[in-house]
């Protein structure tokens, strides 16, 4: 299986803030990996697909780069809606596996 | 808009049997694979399973091979997950999802919870 180890597991930031989320793989996953946002007592929230495509409706403030076994979600200018718990997928290989999560906490 | 609507969770004793369903809308539901994501309380998102758009193909996570079996009725829009000799690690809230065929997964429904306690 597909190990992703996401971090850091949690950080605190300030709105206006710059965030820096990683999520990296046991092995390579091409650019199939997708980020989410989930918010307490709320399904996650699809971010990101193809490892840098905005889904649609997301602010262009949320990014995500790389391919491979090193993979970016950044938040620019973090607003006070961003607080929350962010997810990285990989499903190029079965069983698909999420990254641990990282809590962005307000400081 | 795509609609996903999860039912069925509720406490059950270790050992037992439970079946979840998950109605779909807005999207042609006989084109997608269809997944299930659990969560339990207070930790963070493990893929459970997942079924082709037909049904011929399904594919589980290690922890519930052999127990999990998913399924889907394309004449109702509905996925389904039997879950049999349930232990306590089990206990989670139930996450059905919808794939994008080679995007991962897009949509989820709102979750419902089992409880597995003696």
């Amino acid at each position: 299986d597909i190990q992703m180890t996401q971090s850091p597991s949690s950080l605190s930031a300030s709105v206006g803030d710059r965030v820096t989320i990683t999520c990296r793989a046991s092995q390579g996953v091409r650019s199939d990996l997708c980020w989410y946002q989930q918010k307490p007592g709320k399904a996650p929230k699809r971010l990101i697909f193809g490892a840098s495509g905005l889904q649609g409706g997301v602010p262009s403030r949320f990014s995500g780069s790389g391919s491979g076994t090193q993979f970016t979600l950044t938040i620019n200018n973090l607003q006070p809606e961003d607080f929350a718990t962010y997810y990285c997928l990989q499903h190029n290989t079965k069983p698909l596996t999420f990254g641990g999560g990282t809590k962005v906490e307000m400081k | 808009q795509v609609q996903l609507v999860e039912s069925g969770g509720r406490v059950v004793r270790p050992g037992g049997s439970l079946r979840l369903s998950c109605a779909a809308s807005g999207f042609p539901f006989r084109n997608y694979g269809m997944h299930w994501v659990r969560q339990p309380p207070g930790k963070g998102l493990e893929w459970v399973a997942f079924t082709l758009y037909d049904g011929s193909y399904q594919y589980y996570g290690d922890s519930v091979k052999g127990r999990f079996t998913i399924s889907r009725d394309n004449s109702k829009d509905t996925l389904y997950l039997q879950m049999n000799s349930l232990r306590v690690d089990d206990t989670a809230v139930y996450f059905c999802a919808k794939d994008t065929s080679g995007y991962g997964i897009d949509y989820w429904g709102q979750g419902t919870l089992v409880f597995v306690s003696s």
